[in-house]
């Protein structure tokens, strides 16, 4: 399967520690997002990569979230001091850039629950 | 804003056409429409994308209104598997912008 996926699927943690969530994208495409979806809603878009270099972040990433994408791979997305309002879905897609308009493919998700 | 209206929920016969509404009134002239749908617990997939004219591939239809400020998907016969939530979505910039979506039940 050539398509986007993600690492854990699953994870369980305890308020106030850290974890960390990968996204590998589809090979050729140089463009990669993170959203984050919660119970009952679409998702919300967090941050989005081109090749390396992170352009554009939503006000909904705090300065405890931290997304790198260090050679223009695959992407880590790390929450710091994890809180019950951070369970979520957190879902990772990506797009070729040299289209006109860019067609997000998405990965099947991380489930983050904080207790 | 870059919202988009659709209805709550939907209900379809399996086997009959499923036409699912979409209303993106605030759309410019360079922007796409993107359909998704999501089973539950999956990521969003890809169904179909336009700008002006209709569209057609192997999963669904797209009809978009002659002033672009509406859109109906149409999968033309719905199987259970088609059960899911449907987003209708703005390609804005660089982002997508989601709303609810509407939940297709397709009953047997």
């Amino acid at each position: 399967d050539t398509g986007v996926s993600q690492d854990p699927r699953h994870k369980i943690t305890k308020r106030g520690q850290n974890v960390t969530f990968r996204c590998d994208p589809i090979s050729e495409h140089n463009r990669l997002y993170w959203y984050r979806q919660t119970l009952g809603q679409g998702p919300e878009f967090l941050t989005y990569f081109q090749n390396e270099a992170q352009l554009e972040k939503s006000r909904l990433l705090s300065d405890r979230f931290s997304a790198e994408r260090p050679k223009g791979s695959f992407s880590t997305l790390e929450i710091q001091r994890t809180e019950q309002g951070d369970s979520a879905m957190y879902l990772c897609a990506s797009s070729l850039a040299r289209r006109a308009h860019g067609t997000q493919y998405f990965g099947p998700g991380t489930r983050l629950t904080v207790l | 804003d870059a919202k988009t209206t659709q209805p709550t929920s939907m209900d379809c016969a399996e086997g009959r056409a499923a036409n699912l509404p979409c209303n993106h009134s605030t759309i410019s002239g360079n922007e796409y429409v993107y359909w998704y749908r999501q089973i539950h617990s999956q990521g969003p997939q890809y169904i179909i994308h336009g700008l002006k004219n209709n569209e057609t591939n192997e999963m669904a239809s797209l009809i978009i209104t002659e002033d672009r400020k509406s859109s109906t998907l149409i999968l033309p016969h719905a199987t259970l598997r088609d059960t899911a939530v449907y987003y209708c979505i703005f390609h804005r910039g660089n982002q997508f912008y989601f709303g609810t979506g509407t939940s297709l039940t397709v009953i047997p």
